[in-house]
């Protein structure tokens, strides 16, 4: 079955740099795209970035200057970092499937919960 | 960058009928489709997809369900209320990359 999992740390220091992993079973990386997706505490959802099937990516116009997605279709992971965190970065972060003629969001990660703080 | 705008929160009651709505501040359609998903979420879990293309029922989602709109207005709607569909619900466009709806928290009267 279709299953995505984040993985990393709980806790960043402000300034430094966020790497998560989503690891992925049941599809291939090269017939879906896979999106990040984060959560602020109460709040609603922020598209973040996407790696399309053929392994070039796209980013909200707001992080592109600090975000960076990529995968190892060998291992069926894709990595998100994020560098310069702020506190305004704490949140859940999700990793989603998109199918490719529709994109919409089929399955989503459990998220994983990130705190930016000293 | 295409914005979608929801109400923040409806109140509704059991039985009855709920309609949620989104507004975006560019047309999503194209070549007959309109890129328009809806997603419910609940405290403490991922979302969940209720409805795509404006109007496809996903897999497992009950009929109650249902989403309507092209263009640049859209609604989704629940009816009849159960108790467990109290629940955030999102709209997203994926006309032009992805962007999310703020978002329509529903509650029980």
């Amino acid at each position: 079955q279709v299953q995505l999992k984040e993985s990393g740390p709980g806790l960043v220091q402000p300034s430094q740099t966020l790497s998560l992993t989503c690891t992925v079973s049941g599809f291939s990386l090269t017939s879906y795209h896979v999106s990040w997706v984060r959560q602020p505490p109460g709040k609603g959802l922020e598209w973040m970035g996407v790696i399309w099937t053929g392994g070039s990516t796209a980013y909200n116009s707001l992080l592109k200057s600090r975000l960076s997605i990529s995968r190892d279709t060998s291992k069926s992971q894709v990595f998100l970092k994020m560098n310069s965190l702020q506190t305004e970065d704490t949140a859940t972060y999700y990793c989603a499937r998109a199918t490719t003629e529709e994109n919409y969001f089929d399955y989503w990660g459990q998220g994983v919960m990130v705190t930016v703080s000293s | 960058d295409i914005v979608l705008t929801q109400s923040p929160a409806l109140a509704v009651s059991l039985g009855q009928r709920a309609t949620i709505s989104c507004k975006t501040n560019q047309n999503v359609d194209y070549y007959g489709n309109s890129y328009m998903h809806w997603y419910q979420q609940k405290p403490g879990q991922q979302p969940k997809l209720l409805i795509y293309l404006a109007s496809n029922l996903a897999s497992g989602i009950p009929a109650r369900f249902s989403g309507r709109g092209s263009g640049t207005d859209f609604t989704l709607t629940i009816d009849p209320v159960e108790a467990d569909d109290t629940a955030t619900y999102y709209c997203q466009q994926s006309r032009n990359l992805w962007t999310f709806g703020g978002g329509t928290k529903l509650e029980l009267k």
